[in-house]
């Protein structure tokens, strides 16, 4: 089975400085896909981030930046210009393609995101 | 708004008690999958329909059980439930393409409370 791993369970950050969020996994298989989810407080699940494991070029979405290294099972989440609208919970998340996509999403434990103004 | 609904917000029952919750998926989403939130056990998968049939089991209970409807609406259904089911539920949809699901897209939430 599948496993992810979300080492820290609270990070802070500066309004418009840089953080990153950790996240490891495990897995045998050679296709999936990771995500990072966003839950602030109305606990909405939001979809931040998305990476193939077929693709080597690191995914971005405008101040949002992902670090996967696929042979170290790594993937962490840059948040760059932090603002107040980012503190959240942000969830790592995985899927295996072995069913096309068919299975559930294995969630980290997440990290719990704040912003010091 | 993801454009997935789920009803109600909120429930509170009691212990031995049975609930249904309901969603719909995206406009065009074949695929619904259900997940619970929990202090003690974080987020888990549960069950996944595709188009009306069972897909993909994760974690789920045998007190629980899911359908899928022709109009793609989807149904939880909880039975005999403890202190240990009050969770956050979610349920999510996703889009076919190219033969493979992409990316799921959460509902709201019902929050259950077992009293």
């Amino acid at each position: 089975a599948q496993t992810v791993t979300q080492s820290q369970p609270e990070m802070s950050v500066q309004e418009a400085e840089t953080v990153t969020l950790s996240c490891t996994y495990d897995t045998s298989e050679s296709d999936y896909y990771l995500f990072w989810y966003k839950q602030p407080p109305s606990r909405q699940m939001i979809l931040v981030i998305r990476q193939e494991a077929y693709k080597q070029q690191n995914a971005t979405e405008n101040r949002f930046s992902v670090n996967f290294q696929k042979a170290a099972k790594s993937f962490s989440l840059k948040i760059s210009d932090s603002q107040l609208g980012d503190a959240a919970m942000y969830f790592c998340a995985y899927r295996s393609e072995s069913g096309g996509g068919a299975d559930g999403l294995t969630f980290g434990k997440g990290t719990h995101l704040i912003i010091q103004p | 708004d993801s454009g997935v609904t789920q009803t109600p917000k909120h429930l509170i029952t009691a212990t031995g008690q049975r609930v249904t919750l309901r969603c719909s998926p995206r406009s065009g989403d074949l695929s619904v999958y259900w997940y619970q939130q929990s202090l003690d056990q974080g987020l888990q998968f549960l069950i996944q329909y595709y188009n009306g049939e069972e897909r993909a089991k994760g974690n789920i209970l045998e007190r629980f059980s899911a359908q899928q409807f022709p109009d793609l609406h989807s149904e939880l259904n909880l039975s005999s439930l403890e202190l240990g089911d009050s969770a956050l539920y979610f349920c999510a949809s996703s889009v076919e393409l190219a033969g493979r699901l992409g990316e799921q897209f959460f509902g709201p939430g019902t929050r259950l409370t077992v009293l």
